[in-house]
C-alpha cells in the first residue's frame, strides 16, 4: 500500500466550477503536507503548503485533518489555466497524481 | 540562482549499458531525492540523502546506486539498464532547517528510454 493514495480521476470540469481532491495518508508521523501542480511533460512545482488550521490562497483553499489522516485541496470558480495534474505529498512521499482539465 | 539542474534531458540507451544522471542544487540544501514517474504510478522515492556523505533507499532502489560527496551534486548510476527502467527521472533538493518551509524543489527531469 502506498504511504499516500490520491484518486487519480480524471476530473473534467467545466470553467467556473468547484472542484474538490482529496488524499490519505498512511504515516501518522508524517510532518509536512504540500499540494504540487505538474504540467504536462514539466516538473511538479509547489501549489500550497497544507496547514492543520486550513489554509486558503486566492481561489484555493487546503485542509489537513491528521485525525483521519487526509488533505484536501478545493478549487473554486475554476480556470482554463489551472487544466494540470495535482500531486499531494506527505513528507517526501507522493501520492499517483489527478489530472484535472477545465474545459470553456 | 539555477535552483536544481539536470543532465542529460534526454537519453536512449541499450540494455545493459550503464550511465549517470547528473543533478546539481545552488540552494545549500541538505536534502536531496531522486524520484521516478511512471503513468498512472506518481512520484516513487528511488533513493534520498540527507547531507554530504548520507545516502539512504527509497520505495525503488533496485538497479539503482547513487552517491553524494558534495552537498550540491548527487548523481544516480544505472548500473545494467533495463526496459523496466524506462521512465522520467526527476532529482529534488530541500531544506532541512525545521524554522523554514520544507517544500521540495525539483529539476526538469531526464526522460530515459532503454531499448
Amino acid at each position: 500500500r502506498k504511504e499516500v493514495e490520491q484518486d487519480p480521476g480524471p476530473f473534467n470540469v467545466p470553467e467556473g466550477a468547484t472542484v474538490a481532491f482529496n488524499c490519505t495518508y498512511s504515516n501518522s508521523a508524517s510532518q509536512s503536507f504540500f499540494w504540487y501542480r505538474q504540467d504536462c511533460r514539466k516538473e511538479p512545482k509547489l501549489l500550497m503548503s497544507v496547514y492543520s488550521s486550513g489554509n486558503e490562497d486566492g481561489r484555493f483553499t487546503a485542509q489537513l485533518n491528521r485525525a483521519s489522516q487526509y488533505i484536501s485541496l478545493l478549487i473554486r470558480d475554476s480556470k482554463l489555466s489551472d487544466s494540470a495534474t495535482y500531486l499531494c505529498a506527505g513528507d517526501m512521499r507522493f501520492g499517483a497524481g489527478t489530472r484535472l482539465t477545465v474545459k470553456p | 540562482n539555477a535552483g536544481v539542474t539536470q543532465t542529460p534531458k534526454f537519453q536512449v540507451l541499450k540494455t545493459g549499458q550503464s550511465m549517470t544522471l547528473q543533478c546539481a542544487q545552488d540552494m545549500n540544501h541538505e536534502y536531496m531525492s531522486w524520484y521516478r514517474q511512471d503513468p498512472g504510478m506518481g512520484l516513487r522515492l528511488i533513493h534520498y540523502s540527507v547531507g554530504a556523505g548520507i545516502t539512504d533507499q527509497g520505495e525503488v532502489p533496485n538497479g539503482y546506486n547513487v552517491s553524494r560527496s558534495t552537498t550540491e551534486d548527487f548523481p544516480l548510476r544505472l548500473l545494467s539498464a533495463a526496459p523496466s527502467q524506462t521512465s522520467v527521472y526527476f532529482c529534488a533538493s530541500t531544506t532541512l532547517d525545521p524554522r523554514r518551509n520544507n517544500e521540495q524543489f525539483f529539476g526538469p527531469g531526464t526522460r530515459l528510454t532503454v531499448l
